[in-house]
């Protein structure tokens, strides 16, 4: 049972390069979200999607983009990326009853020079 | 204004010993949950127990209990019985209901640093 996949996990870029992390979950859960892990700042959410086709922003979500066409994935794209968006990106999903907790990808680290 | 906070950077804890990891929140949403994550040196996040604002009773999962305190607002993680394998980074974080959909919303607090000496 795969869970919450993201690739890749890690990734070096330079200023102004553009890169996609992808995201897939096979456990058929409607909400994903993205998170971005910075030291003292616990994890920030950058966009979040309630289904196929509808996306959201979060308390983050300048620099970064993203599209929900399947159920199944949520890529998160950096069209420009600067320095301030190094960081760890954690991709999640969750039912939508219940607690609403959330699975977790195992996290991507992305370091931008 | 945080809406999560975790003011104990770093915690120790012998082995064997219970710890209290301390965790307070703010939101005027009566209907809201509270969630426990562990993140070990490795990375992962790890979903370790929840607490819904009207739960009567203090949720518990084998040696983690929650410590809900409604009126001080304050949502403390409990483990028992430390074992040097709960060394690891321990979030905080809160879904609220209010304001239509809230899955996959959560807030998190700053983390803290659970170390168990042998």
């Amino acid at each position: 049972n795969a869970g919450v996949t993201q690739t890749p996990k890690f990734q070096v870029l330079k200023t102004g390069q553009s890169m996609t992390l992808q995201c897939a979950q096979d456990m058929n859960h409607e909400y994903m979200s993205w998170y971005r892990q910075d030291p003292g700042m616990g994890l920030r959410l950058i966009h979040y999607s309630v289904g196929a086709g509808i996306t959201d922003q979060g308390e983050v979500p300048n620099g970064y983009n993203v599209s929900r066409s399947t159920t199944e994935d949520f890529p998160l794209r950096l069209l420009s990326a600067a320095p301030s968006q190094t960081s760890v990106y954690f991709c999640a999903s969750s039912y939508g009853k219940g607690s609403g907790e959330l699975f977790f990808g195992e996290g991507s680290r992305l370091t931008v020079l | 204004a945080q809406k999560i906070t975790q003011t104990q950077p770093g915690m120790f804890v012998q082995e064997k010993e219970a710890v209290t990891l301390d965790c307070t929140y703010d939101t005027s949403d009566p209907s809201y949950g509270l969630f426990w994550y562990k993140q070990p040196s490795s990375g992962e996040m790890i979903f370790l127990i929840y607490q819904g604002s009207y739960d009567q009773q203090n949720a518990t999962e084998g040696r983690y209990s929650l410590n809900f305190q409604k009126a001080r607002k304050s949502a403390n993680l409990v483990i028992s019985a430390s074992q040097l394998g709960d060394s690891a980074m321990y979030f905080c974080a809160m879904r609220e209901v209010a304001g239509g959909t809230s899955y996959g919303k959560l807030t998190f607090g700053q983390g803290t640093i659970l170390t168990v000496h042998p």
